[in-house]
């Protein structure tokens, strides 16, 4: 069965910086792009980040790039995200989803954890 | 960016009744997916590729379409269906996503 576990969730202030880690069980997680979606309360959803198999190539959409930063670890089998330079406006619950190469769909997702930036 | 436009924004429909939500794009996209959320729960996805049900979605479900206007129908209405419905494409960066269907039971 395959699981997806977000932690690092929490309050922080304007400008700060917070690091999000999912734990993938349940699939070889070195053959999967992963990706971060997030979802602002009562909002929609919102693509935030991809990474590649290896780690080498990551896209961002403009709202993101140059603070968020994702990596994995696959020896681990672990997903993170760099989150640097935090506004109000990144508060949202932040889910790790795994990917696909080419037609792009999230056919998996986490629980989620919650981020509030707020002063 | 492509925008995905979603319609209806919300809708309730009786247990039985057929119901059609809509994503129009605003530019050609080669598939749409649907996902499912229910209230408090992550997104599933529903259907991929434009009519590929997946895993365990009930066969009342079914997705067509093609280059910028994609649809998703239930055939039979149930009250197991009343959730939030969001397509997404995933054919050129950024990725985005519709901003969702309420579909509520009558």
């Amino acid at each position: 069965e395959v699981q997806l576990v977000e932690s690092g969730g929490g309050l922080v202030q304007p400008g700060r910086s917070l690091k999000l880690s999912c734990a993938a069980s349940g699939f070889t997680f070195s053959n999967y792009y992963m990706a971060w979606v997030r979802q602002a309360p009562k909002k929609g959803l919102e693509w935030v980040a991809t990474i590649s198999t290896s780690g080498s190539r990551t896209y961002y959409p403009d709202s993101v790039k140059g603070r968020f930063t994702i990596s994995r670890d696959n020896a681990k089998s672990s997903l993170y995200l760099q989150m640097n330079s935090l506004k109000s406006e990144d508060t949202a619950t932040y889910y790790c989803a795994r990917t696909t190469e080419g037609i792009v769909d999230f056919d998996y997702w986490g629980q989620g954890v919650m981020v509030t930036v707020s002063s | 960016e492509i925008v995905l436009t979603q319609s209806p924004t919300t809708m309730a429909a009786s247990p039985g009744e057929k119901v059609t939500l809509t994503c129009r794009a605003s530019s050609s996209v080669s598939y749409m997916h649907w996902y499912q959320q229910r209230s408090g729960t992550s997104p599933k996805l529903w259907i991929y590729e434009t009519s590929k049900l997946a895993s365990g979605v009930p066969n009342r479900f079914s997705g067509s379409g093609s280059g910028t206007s994609y649809s998703l129908t239930i055939n039979s209405m149930e009250t197991e269906d009343a959730a939030t419905y969001y397509c997404q494409q995933g054919s050129s960066y950024p990725f985005t996503f519709g901003s969702g269907t309420k579909l509520e039971i009558k």
